[in-house]
C-alpha cells in the first residue's frame, strides 16, 4: 500500500509569511499532484509534477518534486487569508487504473 | 457549467435507510471515482469505473453499490445506512492515458442520524 504523508497537519500563520509544506512516501509515483480544497468544495487541482527534480512555480506558489519522485513540497510566498484552505498531495502510480493516493492534508490558516 | 455535478449536496436521513447520491461529468473522460472524505479530511477512494467497468473497489462494504449507466454517469446506492456513513462523499472523473489528474464535484455531505 503507497501512503503520502504530509507535515504539518495544521499550521496557522500571519499574513505575509513564508511556509513549506512536505509531502513523502517511501514509494516512487510517476506523478505527483496538489489540490487545495475550500470548505463546502471538492479538491481543485494546483499542479502536477512529473519529473524527478522537477520545479513548477504558480504566482506564490512553487512545487518541487524530489529527485527519487518519492517526495514533493509545496512553498508559498508571503501568504494572503485567499491562501487559506486544505492543500492535499497526491501520488498517481501509473498503470492503466490512475488510482490516485492522497495525503492527509495540510489546514492552512492565515490570518490577516 | 459545472464539469463534474453530484445531488444532492445535503442529505440527512435515519439509521437503516437507503439513499443514493447521483454524479454527471460532461468533461468526456472515461473513468469516473467515488471517494469518501472523513471527519478528518481524510479523502479515500471507493471505487473507479473506466468506461463502465469497475475497476477499483477499495474493500468497501456491499451496503454500497456503485453503477455506471454510461461513462458521464456513476451513483452510489447506498444500503441500511449505519452512522458511521457520515461523511462526505466525492465524485471525481479523469481521462486514463491523459493527464493523470482529477476533477472533483462539490461532495454530497452526508449524515446518518
Amino acid at each position: 500500500t503507497q501512503l503520502l504523508e504530509q507535515s504539518p497537519q495544521f499550521l496557522s500563520i500571519q499574513e505575509g509569511e513564508n511556509l513549506t509544506v512536505y509531502c513523502n512516501s517511501s514509494s516512487v509515483f510517476s506523478s505527483l499532484q496538489w489540490y487545495r480544497q475550500e470548505p463546502g468544495e471538492g479538491p481543485v487541482l494546483l499542479v502536477t509534477v512529473v519529473t524527478g527534480g522537477e520545479v513548477k512555480k504558480l504566482k506564490r506558489l512553487t512545487f518541487q518534486f524530489g529527485d527519487a519522485r518519492k517526495d514533493s513540497s509545496l512553498h508559498i510566498t508571503a501568504a494572503q487569508p485567499g491562501d487559506t484552505g486544505l492543500y492535499l498531495c497526491a501520488g498517481n502510480s501509473g498503470g492503466s487504473n490512475y488510482k490516485l493516493t492522497f495525503g492527509k492534508g495540510t489546514l492552512l490558516t492565515v490570518n490577516p | 457549467d459545472t464539469a463534474v455535478s453530484q445531488t444532492p449536496k445535503y442529505l440527512v436521513t435515519q439509521m437503516g435507510n437507503d439513499k443514493s447520491i447521483k454524479c454527471e461529468q460532461n468533461l468526456g473522460h472515461d473513468t469516473m471515482y467515488w471517494y469518501k472524505q472523513d471527519s478528518k479530511k481524510f479523502l479515500k477512494i471507493m471505487f473507479s469505473y473506466n468506461n463502465k467497468e469497475l475497476i477499483i473497489n477499495e474493500t468497501v462494504p456491499n451496503r454500497f453499490s456503485p453503477k455506471s449507466p454510461d461513462k458521464a454517469h456513476l451513483n452510489l446506492h447506498i444500503n441500511s445506512l449505519e452512522l458511521g456513513d457520515s461523511a462526505v462523499y466525492f465524485c471525481a472523473s479523469s481521462q486514463v492515458g491523459g493527464k493523470p489528474e482529477a476533477f472533483f464535484g462539490q461532495g454530497t455531505r452526508l449524515t446518518v442520524v
